[in-house]
């Protein structure tokens, strides 16, 4: 199975900061990842997908990168809506995996 | 706009059974791929499988930790999918949620699954 890896594992951060996530993948998985923000007791939300495609609705301050092996999620201002929990996920193969999660929380 | 609601969780003792169904509308089920993902308590995204369309021969794929106790399956006269658990066990504790799609995911609110004696 293709071992998504994420760091950090944890983040604190203020409102209008700049953060970064990262996504590693065992095996290269070309652009067929996606990322999801989940908030406590709710389910996951698609922010993108192809690596770099905003979902439709997601605000532009996020943004994805990445091909291969490497990815990262920037969200450029951060706003108070945006502490949550985020996971990369392949589609590349089966089984699909996630990544262990980042919890972005407020400093 | 996907709609999907999750129905049947509930508690269940080691070894048994249960049925989760997940009603779909708000796009055209019968040619949709879906997928079902689980959340232990406190924990992280788990895969557990996915059923595709009948249109495209209706074939499943299943995580191994589930592979030969869970069964999808689907009703496309009733925009409905299921999963059947069983041989259940603690580890299989999680909030279930169906989601639309193979590749990336619209999801469901999720139904909460316990296993315990």
């Amino acid at each position: 199975a293709t071992r998504m890896t994420q760091s950090p594992s944890s983040l604190s951060a203020s409102t209008g900061d700049r953060v970064t996530i990262t996504c590693r993948a065992s095996q290269d998985i070309s652009t067929y990842l996606a990322w999801y923000q989940q908030k406590p007791g709710k389910a996951p939300n698609l922010l993108i997908y192809g690596a770099s495609t905003l979902q439709s609705g997601v605000p532009s301050r996020f943004s994805g990168t990445g091909s291969g092996t490497d990815f990262t999620l920037t969200i450029s201002f951060l706003q108070s809506e945006d502490f949550a929990t985020y996971y990369c996920h392949q589609y590349y193969t089966y089984p699909r995996t996630f990544g262990q999660g980042t919890k972005l929380e407020i400093k | 706009e996907t709609q999907l609601v999750e129905s049947g969780g509930g508690l269940v003792k080691p070894g048994g059974s249960l049925r989760l169904s997940c009603a779909a509308s708000g796009f055209t089920f019968t040619i949709a791929s879906m997928t079902w993902v689980r959340q232990a308590p406190g924990k992280g995204l788990e895969w557990v499988g996915r059923i595709k369309s009948n249109t495209d021969g209706g074939t499943t794929e299943y995580a191994a930790p589930v592979k030969g106790r869970f069964t999808f399956s689907r009703d496309d006269s009733k925009n409905t999918v299921y999963l059947e658990m069983n041989s259940l066990t603690t580890e299989d504790t999680a909030v279930y949620y169906c989601a639309r799609g193979d590749n990336w995911y619209y999801w469901g609110q999720g139904a909460l699954v316990t296993v315990s004696s």
